[in-house]
């Protein structure tokens, strides 16, 4: 079965603590994506990545950080400096194209990770 | 400055009704949309996209229209069932944005039985 895991599902940390989230894919996608959601919004791009080793912020990087150093994982480090980190998390992922030539590029999302401050 | 809206939070429709959920968008260099359903506590699940060079596609109940002209696009789901009754966002990118969405902020959509 192809697709997108993150785990865990639910996750508790206390404030001033460091946490990363997981996300994995199997769909032999070059990009993968981070994106916040809070409630009554829209989804918000934390980072993302084109291709492995390479990844760029996206519109609320302040406080988090990626890595990329293999294609099938992007996980996510929630840092301490993050003012607000309680909100649901997904990672998404496309074909992508190293050109960004591809016009029709879908991405494919997560189940999500649930991540509460105490 | 939002430059996907959707203006309507909710939108109740009664069962085999036709829903039309709506979208704008300011950017005219979006060249790609897309819905996606989501249900509470899980990921958007999608559902159908657009390239700038149609102003229609169909896939089963579901069809998506693109009014270029007035930066707008339409999802219609005919007929609606309860097991539509989800949020439904709509997104868009462009190729100078390495093909990032920019999403709506999603319209709850209840089918009533």
């Amino acid at each position: 079965d192809g697709g997108i895991t993150q785990s865990p599902k639910y996750l508790f940390r206390k404030e001033g603590q460091n946490v990363t989230l997981s996300c994995e894919q199997n769909l032999n996608h070059d990009a993968m994506y981070w994106y916040r959601q809070d409630p009554g919004q829209g989804l918000r791009l934390i980072y993302y990545s084109q291709i492995v080793n390479d990844f760029q912020k996206g519109d609320i990087a302040e406080g988090y950080s990626v890595s990329r150093e293999k294609k099938e994982s992007f996980p996510l480090t929630v840092t301490s400096a993050q003012k607000n980190p309680t909100a649901f998390y997904l990672c998404a992922s496309s074909m992508g194209s190293a050109d960004s030539g591809r016009v029709t590029d879908t991405q494919y999302f997560g189940p999500g990770t649930r991540l509460t401050v105490l | 400055d939002q430059q996907v809206k959707q203006n309507s939070p909710s939108l109740s429709v009664q069962e085999g009704r036709i829903s039309i959920l709506n979208c704008d968008y300011t950017n005219s260099m979006f060249d790609y949309f897309l819905w996606y359903k989501k249900y509470p506590a899980e990921g958007p699940t999608f559902l159908i996209s657009i390239s700038s060079i149609k102003d229609k596609n169909e896939d089963g109940r579901f069809t998506v229209f693109l009014n270029k002209s007035a930066k707008h696009l339409s999802l219609h789901i005919v007929p609606s069932q309860p097991g539509d009754s989800a949020v439904y966002f709509c997104a868009a990118s462009w190729r100078g944005s390495a093909r990032q969405l920019t999403f709506g902020s999603g319209t709850q959509l209840t089918v009533l039985p």
